[in-house]
């Protein structure tokens, strides 16, 4: 069974770099057919696609995030992380991994539990 | 960007009801839809991909139809365990993006 486990600081510092990392374990991040996704639901708001990640290492960010985001993969431990950078009050949320499941249709099969984020001073 | 708009925005039911939710995309996504169940404190959780096809080990009592702009989720006969928040989301094309969300809850 597929696991995916997020972990990282749950308080950052406005206008820092936001960190985390997705540890996935029962597969293989470079397992063709899937690729790999980092979501956020700020407090009581809807759920927000950051990126993703393919095997092949291609990354595709939104664009209203594209300037401070950078999703990488670290295959020798199984896992793939993102950064933040320039974080304000705003990007407090829940933060999600999740796998996507591709070619179409794609969706998202597995999700982390999800860690909370606080960007405070 | 591709915007989903969902309706109502929450609603409540009894056990047993027959509960339907709208979603609604701002242009044609042909069938790339998936709806979401999420409990509060929880992860989301797939229930239908590509608009009507069934996530395996999702209930039957949870069915998905439409296509186009315009798509509904159906719960047949409401159980305890479905009071949740339910959300769409399209994969026609990047961002990826959700809808707001429908709760349902408890009457």
């Amino acid at each position: 069974q597929l696991q995916l486990q997020e972990s990282g600081s749950g308080l950052v510092k406005p206008s820092q770099t936001l960190s985390l990392t997705c540890a996935v374990s029962g597969g293989s991040l470079s397992s063709g057919g899937y690729s790999w996704s980092w979501i956020r639901q700020p407090p009581g708001k809807g759920l927000e696609w950051i990126g993703n990640i393919y095997h092949s290492g291609s990354t595709y960010y939104n664009p209203s995030l594209k300037s401070r985001v950078t999703i990488s993969v670290d295959r020798s431990k199984n896992q793939f992380s993102l950064k933040l950078s320039s974080v304000t009050a705003a990007d407090t949320a829940v933060y999600y991994c999740a796998r996507g499941r591709n070619p179409t249709p794609y969706y998202f099969d597995y999700w982390g539990q999800g860690t909370l984020v606080t960007v405070s001073s | 960007d591709i915007q989903m708009t969902q309706s109502p925005s929450s609603l409540s039911a009894s056990v047993g009801d027959r509960v339907t939710i709208t979603c609604r995309a701002s242009q044609s996504i042909s069938s790339y839809l998936n709806w979401y169940q999420q409990k509060p404190g929880k992860a989301p959780k797939l229930l239908i991909y590509a608009a009507s096809s069934l996530q395996s080990g999702v209930s039957l009592r949870f069915s998905g139809s439409g296509s186009g702009t315009d798509f509904t989720l159906t719960i047949s006969s409401l159980q305890p365990e479905d009071f949740a928040t339910y959300s769409c989301q399209q994969s026609y094309s990047t961002p990826f993006t959700f809808g707001p969300g429908t709760k349902v809850d408890i009457k």
